[in-house]
């Protein structure tokens, strides 16, 4: 049963264009969404989150838009750069969660010079 | 301030034999969770502690895991009579207090490769 999930495998983008990576999931009980950014051979890195009770975050070139209607949410990265290069995780919790993170499969970002 | 430390980094074991698979919190964290992260997939959860006490054990394997925080020294994850399909990266992530909207400190993971 996957409660979060991120359609896209991967997905490549040209400098300085916008990235948008999607996330969907099924658990209207979740409070919190979170982005996380991960290297290889490296652990994941905290990004962004949003509450659901917005339905938009913002954080330098970074912003996740919630949709709890459709319920999907999504980051967009402008302009993108080479170094944003990485598998982007979005993960989900709540209070009902006991604080563990449900992850998506990640999707795979390349930004191209 | 040292980040969430885990080693070893790679681990290599041979089918039968015994795991164990070390994280340090970052200092003044004292709840460990555990992730596994099988080839081609995201994270999944494992295993939630507290100092002395395990709060959450729902993603751990019935047979073969287990965990344990003790007061002093590092949360270790085992794995007895470890399989190919062990195979993984594990990470643990560690935080002040129950992790709900804050972020989750993660190490840079254990690989295990099973031959």
């Amino acid at each position: 049963d996957q409660q979060v999930k991120q359609n896209s495998p991967s997905l490549s983008v040209q400098e300085g264009r916008i990235s948008i990576l999607n996330c969907d999931y099924t658990n209207s009980m979740f409070d919190y969404f979170l982005w996380y950014k991960k290297y290889p051979a490296e652990g994941p890195t905290f990004l962004i989150s949003i509450s659901s009770i917005k339905d938009k975050n913002e954080d330098g070139r970074f912003t996740v838009f919630l949709n709890k209607s459709a319920k999907h949410l999504s980051l967009h990265i402008v302009p993108s750069q080479p170094g944003d290069s990485a598998v982007y995780f979005c993960a989900a919790s709540g209070d009902n969660q006991g604080g563990k993170l449900i992850f998506g499969q990640g999707t795979e970002l390349s930004v191209k010079p | 301030n040292a980040g969430v430390m885990q080693n070893p980094r790679h681990l290599v074991r041979r089918r039968g034999q015994e795991a164990r698979l070390r994280c340090s919190p970052m200092k003044g964290h004292s709840h460990v969770y555990w992730y596994r992260q099988l080839p081609e997939e995201g994270l999944k959860f494992m295993v939630y502690l507290q100092k002395e006490n395990i709060i959450d054990e729902s993603g751990m394997p019935k047979e073969r895991f287990s965990a344990e925080f003790p007061k002093e020294g590092p949360s270790i994850l085992r794995i007895q009579q470890v399989v190919r399909g062990d195979s993984a990266a594990y990470f643990c992530a560690s935080s002040p207090r129950v992790i709900v909207n804050t972020e989750a400190f993660f190490g840079q993971g254990t690989r295990l490769t099973v031959v």
